[in-house]
């Protein structure tokens, strides 16, 4: 079972709409991280956090923004949605330490037409 | 950008069959080889942390080596079943880096 939540995990909306992806976790984990996967390519990291009002962009630049103003929430927003921002979005975290696996959420299938 | 390589990209395969898969990563500045299970339509399941040269980890039918001296990772199912068919993951941490970076998966097929 779960213990990290993303909502949505199917939304088709229309170009210039401004977007929140929803993601909490349960666990108490200081780091959070959001990842971008097209079909057939690898996870790309976009941001992560290693606490409360910490925010680093990931390897792949993205024009969307996260908050973190409380430890189990990560929102991604995009300001104003386009077609090449169509992707799925997982979010994850990991407890404090060298060598902790990461806990994935259900993911967000993202399309915008 | 760190370059993990996974092979092969898809492989299908009868039930009973034992199978592997490769993943290949930097062999300098190692600090950790992360595997991952991805079934469809569910979210990604941590299988192993590895972090040494020479290191064997085992979950039931699943098991994993690590050579960090030439830089791969063998991961390995015994007997193969319908439910271990799925997108199995490796990520590499690299030694200064605080974040994963993922291969683009092996995708397994387990026929009856």
């Amino acid at each position: 079972e779960a213990d990290i939540y993303q909502t949505p995990r199917y939304l088709v909306i229309g170009t210039g709409k401004k977007i929140t992806l929803e993601c909490s976790q349960t666990m108490g984990h200081d780091k959070m991280y959001w990842y971008q996967q097209d079909p057939g390519m690898e996870l790309h990291l976009i941001h992560y956090s290693y606490g409360v009002n910490s925010t680093e962009k990931g390897d792949l630049s993205s024009e969307s923004t996260v908050s973190r103003i409380r430890t189990e929430h990560f929102p991604l927003t995009l300001e104003s949605a386009r077609p090449s921002h169509t992707s799925q979005y997982l979010c994850a975290s990991s407890a404090t330490g060298g060598n902790q696996p990461q806990h994935f959420g259900d993911g967000t299938r993202l399309s915008i037409l | 950008i760190l370059n993990v390589e996974q092979s092969p990209q898809s492989l299908h395969v009868q039930e009973g069959d034992s199978t592997n898969f490769t993943c290949s990563f930097p062999s300098s500045n190692f600090y950790a080889l992360h595997w991952y299970r991805w079934e469809t339509a569910k979210s990604p399941e941590a299988l192993f942390v590895m972090t040494l040269n020479g290191d064997e980890k085992k979950k039931g039918r699943i098991s994993a080596t690590l050579n960090t001296k030439e830089g791969y990772s063998y991961l390995y199912i015994k007997g193969s079943q319908p439910e271990d068919s799925a997108t199995y993951l490796c990520a590499f941490r690299g030694s200064g880096y605080s974040t994963l970076t993922f291969g683009k998966g092996t995708m397994l097929l387990v026929s009856p």
